[in-house]
């Protein structure tokens, strides 16, 4: 059964930093893979999809990669906001289920 | 504007009333699913469905039913809500292997 880890589970910086948040996952026969962002007390939004035979994704100040077959990804947040708090989830896909990982809770300080 | 919406936002309600969440999308998506989240545990997938009369369990369907009658609509029914229920419910939609859109959420207390 896939299993999805993310580290680290907590992440506190200051403004302006360039910061790396980790997901691996244990099966990598996986459709594709899904970064998203969750705010407190609301829903998801999906960040950056990549798809099997990718390798990464941008949007932005974000940048996604995928390893399949080292079971990796991870985001990039380049010059990081204050905005950018939030809790940071990534999932995978696979034969029709979608498991999410624990997620990275950001807080990014002036 | 393309969403999903659910509703209620918010229930309290008490053990053994029956309740539905409603879920509606306007995306024309195929794919429907819940999920509910909870401290420590993360986001789990209740049901999930590939499209109309199509529906299928997650990692932890007891308790719960869902039909999809139509591609818009995947209400979530809970027959005899009991505490254990309590949760934040979410529902998700999008076309088959593509970008997963949430719904704001449903908090559920069940007392």
């Amino acid at each position: 059964k896939q299993e999805v880890t993310q580290i680290p589970a907590a992440l506190s910086v200051p403004e302006g930093e360039n910061l790396v948040l980790n997901c691996s996952f244990t099966d990598s026969a996986i459709y594709n893979l899904q970064w998203f962002r969750q705010d407190p007390g609301k829903g998801l939004t999906s960040l950056l999809l990549i798809q099997s035979s990718q390798r990464e994704q941008t949007s932005g100040r974000l940048n996604a990669s995928l390893d399949k077959s080292s079971g990796r990804s991870t985001l990039y947040i380049a010059a990081s906001q204050p905005g950018d708090s939030a809790t940071y989830l990534c999932a995978s896909e696979s034969t029709d289920k979608l498991i999410f990982g624990t997620g990275t809770r950001l807080q990014v300080f002036p | 504007e393309a969403q999903v919406t659910q509703n209620p936002r918010y229930l309290i309600t008490v053990t053994g009333k029956k309740l539905t969440v409603t879920c509606s999308q306007n995306m024309n998506h195929e794919y429907m699913s819940w999920y509910r989240q909870d401290p420590g545990l993360g986001l789990r997938q209740i049901y999930y469905s590939m499209n109309v009369e199509v529906t299928d369990k997650g990692d932890v369907p007891e308790g719960y039913k869902v039909s999809r009658k139509e591609k818009r609509n995947f209400p979530l029914i809970l027959e005899s809500p009991s505490p254990n229920q309590t949760s934040l419910y979410f529902c998700a939609s999008s076309l088959i292997l593509g970008e997963l859109f949430f719904g704001e959420g449903s908090r559920l207390t069940v007392l």
